[in-house]
């Protein structure tokens, strides 16, 4: 099962509000990612999770802040956004370090939009 | 650092054709990992093909198949029998396969993409 998911879909809020984003998977990975990407362009990647231990951050605004409450589980919690933080939201899962191929899959996203 | 650059922001193609697109990367690391990554309208990004860079061989994946010239540093992908179901955005990757204990070594360089239209 090469599946991740992520919830909500869609997501619109207001710039004083705050909300998660969700991301599960069950292949067994040891390394979960978020990325932020705006139309037309690639991922920018804004942290990485390993042994739910954070090993990456992007030097992201304090206004997202991740989360890893268990190997399957990745949540990006958002507080006081503006709106050019409105992109896709991918969420990324991998093998950790040591396995020979290191590809990444990825979620469907969640759509926000920030008013 | 590493970067990738893929030179075609647009590419068409009549269906069942082949069409070809191009990556080139640069590096001065000599183990490392290339990906193909397609991004459909429906925008799930999907793994399409991965090449190991001490692998010779060329991989392929069905009507996918990949071109890697190490030396020139170039690695294209080419679909044959392209369907409508191939139109997207397509992206070039490339990771390190170096100290595995850096976590630098998580991150993919991504191209700039390649958006594909099939024609009907």
């Amino acid at each position: 099962d090469t599946e991740v998911t992520q919830t909500p879909k869609h997501l619109v809020m207001g710039m004083t509000n705050k909300k998660s984003l969700k991301c599960e998977q069950h292949m067994g990975h040891r390394a979960m990612y978020w990325y932020k990407q705006k139309a037309k362009k690639p991922p920018e990647l804004m942290f990485v999770y390993s042994y739910e231990k954070l090993s990456i951050n992007e030097s992201v605004p304090s206004r997202f802040s991740p989360e890893c409450p268990n190997s399957s589980l990745l949540n990006l919690h958002l507080h006081a956004l503006q709106p050019e933080d409105s992109a896709l939201y991918l969420c990324a899962s991998s093998h950790p370090r040591g396995f020979s191929s290191y590809e990444q899959y990825f979620g469907p996203g969640t759509r926000l939009t920030v008013t | 650092a590493q970067t990738v650059t893929q030179s075609q922001p647009e590419m068409s193609v009549q269906e069942a054709e082949t069409v070809t697109l191009s990556c080139t990367y640069d590096t001065s690391e000599s183990d490392y990992y290339l990906f193909w990554y397609k991004q459909p309208p429906s925008r799930q990004m999907i793994l399409v093909i991965r090449q190991e860079a001490y692998k010779q061989q060329n991989a392929t994946e069905n009507r996918f198949s990949v071109n890697f010239q190490k030396a020139a540093k170039s690695f294209s992908l080419k679909i044959s029998d392209s369907q409508l179901g191939d139109a997207a955005m397509y992206f070039c990757a490339y990771r390190s396969a170096g100290d595995p204990h850096l976590s630098s070594n998580y991150q993919l360089i991504w191209g700039a993409g390649t958006k594909l239209i099939i024609k009907p």
